[in-house]
């Protein structure tokens, strides 16, 4: 049984704040990780998809780093924001299936 | 324009019932899943088709059954529904199977069986 593990569970942070979640995931037989943004009575979005070890995306504030070899990969966002407010879930590809991590929850005050 | 929609999005109905969730995408996308989201909120694969063909099918009752009759559209089947089917489902999209691409999701059924 693969699992996907994200921590931490949620997140409190102060507008402005940068902040960063981990995901980590079972290397054998990886292929890719796959980062979403779910908004509260939305459909998840896709953030990033990244293959290889040593991979780091960019959109705007928020950005990922993967470790294929460890089997981890980090999110984040810098100067958050209350719109960054979600949960952020990561998925690891193995084959042509996505493997979900429970997700971590992001709250930002202003 | 919405990407992948589904109908209903609420589904209430007694255990025994029969059901389906319907499912469309307007990405001109390859291969099409469905997801149901657990009492733990994890999102786990159920089904997978591509070009109409069923490449995944995870262990799931035989009470469901997915029908893509166009590689555009995948519905689920559920027969003799019971409690523990409550949960909300997703479909997703993504350009083909193979591959590192994104998944495009539908904005959920919550199924409630009573």
């Amino acid at each position: 049984i693969l699992n996907v593990e994200q921590s931490p569970q949620s997140l409190h942070v102060q507008e402005g704040d940068s902040t960063n979640f981990t995901c980590s995931f079972p290397s054998s037989n990886f292929y890719a990780l796959h980062w979403y943004r779910w908004e509260t009575a939305k459909s998840p979005e896709a953030l990033f998809v990244m293959t290889l070890n040593g991979d780091e995306k960019k959109k705007g504030r928020i950005s990922a780093t993967l470790n294929t070899k460890e089997g981890y990969s980090y999110l984040y966002i810098k100067g958050s924001q209350p719109e960054d407010s979600a949960t952020y879930l990561c998925a690891a590809q193995y084959g042509n299936k996505l493997v979900f991590g429970a997700g971590t929850i992001l709250r930002v005050k202003s | 324009d919405t990407a992948v929609s589904q109908t209903p999005k609420y589904l209430v109905t007694q255990m025994g019932n029969d059901k389906s969730i319907k499912c469309e995408q307007n990405l001109g996308h390859d291969t099409m899943y469905w997801y149901k989201q657990d009492s733990k909120k994890f999102l786990k694969i159920m089904f997978s088709y591509n070009n109409k063909e069923l490449i995944i099918n995870e262990t799931v009752p035989n009470r469901f059954s997915p029908k893509s009759p166009d590689k555009a559209h995948l519905n689920l089947h559920i027969n003799s529904l019971e409690l523990g089917d409550s949960a909300v489902y997703f479909c997703a999209s993504s350009l083909q199977n193979t591959g590192p691409y994104e998944q495009y999701f539908g904005p959920g059924t919550r199924l409630t069986v009573t």
